[in-house]
């Protein structure tokens, strides 16, 4: 199975500013189609998880641009600029290029 | 609107039996893989299964396989989770998933005497 390594594991963030969460899968996920799937989730406190971006740096409907994605290979990282308290929960990488799906252990981001 | 609801949580006892289904509304459900997703209590997510939109293939995490199944019907727009022998590990809040784009509230099941 591709282990999901995030870093760091909760983050403390100033509104404003910005913030960048690390996965790093136990393998490459690029894919014999090409194409590399990686995903980021947000789970705010109570609610399920909802996507944000897809295949490393795709933002899903609706997500706002301060969210953005990049990396390859087996290094891969979200950013989120100018930090809004909207922002906080938990945030997870997720592959789906090799069955079983798995996720990162999850960060958790509150504002300061 | 995309709209997946799930049922047929609740208490079971370790070694019961419980079915899961998930109500799709809002898309064409016969073109889409559906997943379904778990987070025990206090927890990350842990994927469980897909299927394949004619429901040929499924797949499934290998602390599930051989007690739960994955199944669907395309004609009622609705995907099922029949879960065995049922451990006390197995309690979590469970999420139906659109191609993990679109995801329902979650239904939880306890395995508990």
């Amino acid at each position: 199975d591709i282990v999901m390594t995030q870093t760091p594991l909760s983050l403390s963030v100033t509104p404003g500013q910005s913030a960048s969460i690390s996965c790093k899968p136990s393998q490459s996920l690029l894919r014999s189609d090409g194409k590399t799937y990686l995903y980021w989730c947000l789970q705010r406190p109570g609610q399920p998880p909802q996507l944000l971006i897809y295949e490393i740096s795709n933002r899903f409907s609706g997500v706002p641009d301060r969210f953005s994605g990049s990396g390859s290979g087996t290094d891969f990282t979200l950013k989120i600029s100018r930090v809004e308290a909207e922002d906080v929960g938990v945030y997870y990488c997720l592959q789906t290029t090799q069955f079983p799906y798995t996720f990162g252990q999850g960060t958790k981001v509150e504002i300061k | 609107e995309v709209q997946l609801v799930e049922s047929g949580g609740g208490l079971v006892q370790p070694g019961g039996s419980l079915r899961l289904s998930c109500a799709a509304s809002g898309f064409t459900f016969n073109n889409y893989w559906m997943n379904w997703v778990r987070q025990a209590p206090g927890k990350g997510l842990e994927w469980v299964a897909n299927i394949k939109p004619d429901g040929s293939e499924k797949f499934y995490v290998d602390s599930v396989k051989g007690r739960f199944t994955i199944s669907r019907d395309n004609a009622k727009n609705s995907l099922f989770l029949q879960m065995n022998s049922l451990r006390a590990e197995d309690t979590a809040v469970y999420y139906c998933a659109r191609n993990l784009a679109y995801w329902g509230q979650g239904v939880l099941v306890t395995v508990s005497s």
